[in-house]
């Protein structure tokens, strides 16, 4: 059974790069044609699609968050890593890793538990 | 690009239908199947309900439905429950190549 458990600091600074990890367990990551997602959602609001990720590589971004935002592989330790720099208190949120069942982009089956970080001097 | 758009909050009584819309555009909802709905409790990660406008993975319930028309897809939950309590997301696939969600809606069990 597939797992994602996402990691990195609780705690950003104003300005500062925020780095995020998603390990994946159950399953090798270029175990099948996946896209990769990174959702975020700020206390008590909404969702929002950060990007995804092929397992090839290619990247898709949310417009918004495109000039700031990186995902990237690495396969041979199983995790996906998110950086998105130039961090505001806007960007506080819970931080979530997912996948589909199979090859979609549109839809995630599996998630991560997330992890909040919030932003602040 | 713009969050698709639902209602802050709808409610019904056990046993009851009650219906979430999700409004796109042409450029999203209107032009592809690719609309899904996640089910959210407090405290946890979204989990998937509908994908595809009216596919359901495996283990979720049939009491969970969704359908499309034009730009707007829809939810409906029957025979409502009271752990159907929860926060309610559509999503959709969009024509740039990127999803969008709804604002989410929160569905209270009177």
């Amino acid at each position: 059974q597939l797992q994602l458990q996402e990691s990195g600091p609780g705690l950003v600074q104003p300005s500062e790069t925020l780095s995020l990890t998603c390990t994946v367990s159950g399953e090798f990551i270029t175990s099948g044609f996946y896209y990769w997602g990174w959702i975020r959602q700020p206390p008590g609001k909404g969702l929002e699609w950060i990007g995804s990720l092929f397992h090839s590589g290619s990247t898709y971004y949310n417009p918004s968050l495109k000039s700031r935002v990186i995902l990237s592989v690495d396969t041979s330790k199983k995790k996906l890593s998110l950086k998105l720099s130039s961090v505001t208190a806007a960007d506080t949120a819970v931080y979530y890793c997912a996948r589909p069942a199979v090859t979609s982009f549109d839809y995630f089956n599996y998630w991560g538990q997330g992890t909040l970080v919030t932003v602040s001097s | 690009q713009s969050a698709l758009t639902q209602p802050a909050s709808v409610s019904g009584s056990p046993g009851q239908s009650i219906t979430i819309s999700c409004t796109g555009t042409s450029s999203d909802i209107g032009y592809y199947n690719y609309v899904s709905w996640y089910q959210q409790h407090p405290g946890r990660a979204p989990k998937l309900l509908i994908y595809e406008v009216n596919n359901r993975p495996s283990g979720v319930s049939n009491r969970f439905s969704g359908s499309k028309s034009g730009n707007t897809a829809s939810l409906t939950i029957s025979g409502l429950q009271a752990e159907d309590e929860a926060d309610y997301y559509c999503s959709s696939y969009t024509s740039t190549i990127t999803l969008v969600f709804g604002g989410g809606t929160k569905l209270t069990v009177l």
